[in-house]
């Protein structure tokens, strides 16, 4: 299986703040990669598909980048609907798999 | 709008069966791969398993290959999880989700359900 390692796990940022999170695979996945972020007891929201497409209706302050092995996600200016939980996926392989994911926290 | 609604979570004990469901509604369901994932609590998110538009390819993963059976009824729109000898790892919210296409291919998760909570505990 595709292994993805996400970095940090947690952060505290501020409202403004500009926050950038990394997703690594074990493997070249092209820019076979998803964002979500999800929120306590909701369903994950898609942001960002194939490493740097952004879903229609998410704002613009979320962008992707990266290919290969080596993808970010950053936020702009973080806002308080923004205070969630991030995770990578790849959908290289036909077996899924998702990063262990990024809490972002009000500092 | 797309719609997927889970059912049939529960309290199973170790080494029993449960079924799970997801109505689907909003969108051509006979068109779309559709993915179980699950979260246990507290924890990150895994992939379980998807089954491709017709039902002809079905894939799962390595925690649950051999114990859970993922299918589907197009003419009723709806999605199905058999899992089997359960075990305490496999408590969890389980979501069904779309797997949303690009050029063709099933690429994203881009509509969940509100998931179904399992809990496997004697």
């Amino acid at each position: 299986d595709i292994q993805m390692t996400q970095s940090p796990s947690s952060l505290s940022a501020s409202v403004g703040d500009r926050v950038t999170i990394t997703c690594r695979a074990s493997q070249n996945i092209d820019i076979y990669l998803n964002w979500y972020h999800q929120k306590p007891g909701k369903a994950p929201k898609l942001l960002i598909y194939a490493a740097s497409s952004l879903q229609p209706g998410v704002p613009s302050r979320f962008s992707g980048s990266g290919s290969g092995t080596d993808f970010t996600l950053t936020i702009s200016s973080l806002q308080p609907e923004d205070f969630a939980t991030y995770y990578c996926q790849q959908s290289y392989s036909t077996l899924r798999t998702f990063g262990g994911g990024t809490k972002v926290e009000i500092k | 709008q797309v719609q997927l609604v889970e059912s049939g979570g529960g309290v199973v004990q170790p080494g029993r069966s449960l079924r799970l469901s997801c109505a689907a509604s909003g969108f051509t369901f006979r068109s779309y791969a559709i993915h179980w994932v699950r979260q246990a609590p507290g924890k990150g998110l895994e992939w379980v398993a998807v089954i491709s538009y017709d039902g002809s390819n079905e894939y799962y993963a390595a925690s649950v290959e051999g114990r859970f059976t993922i299918s589907r009824d197009n003419s009723k729109n709806t999605l199905y999880l058999q899992m089997s000898s359960l075990i305490s790892e496999d408590t969890a919210v389980y979501f069904c989700a779309r797997g949303g296409v690009v050029s063709g291919t099933d690429y994203f998760f881009d509509h969940w359900g509100q998931g179904t909570l399992v809990t496997v505990s004697s």
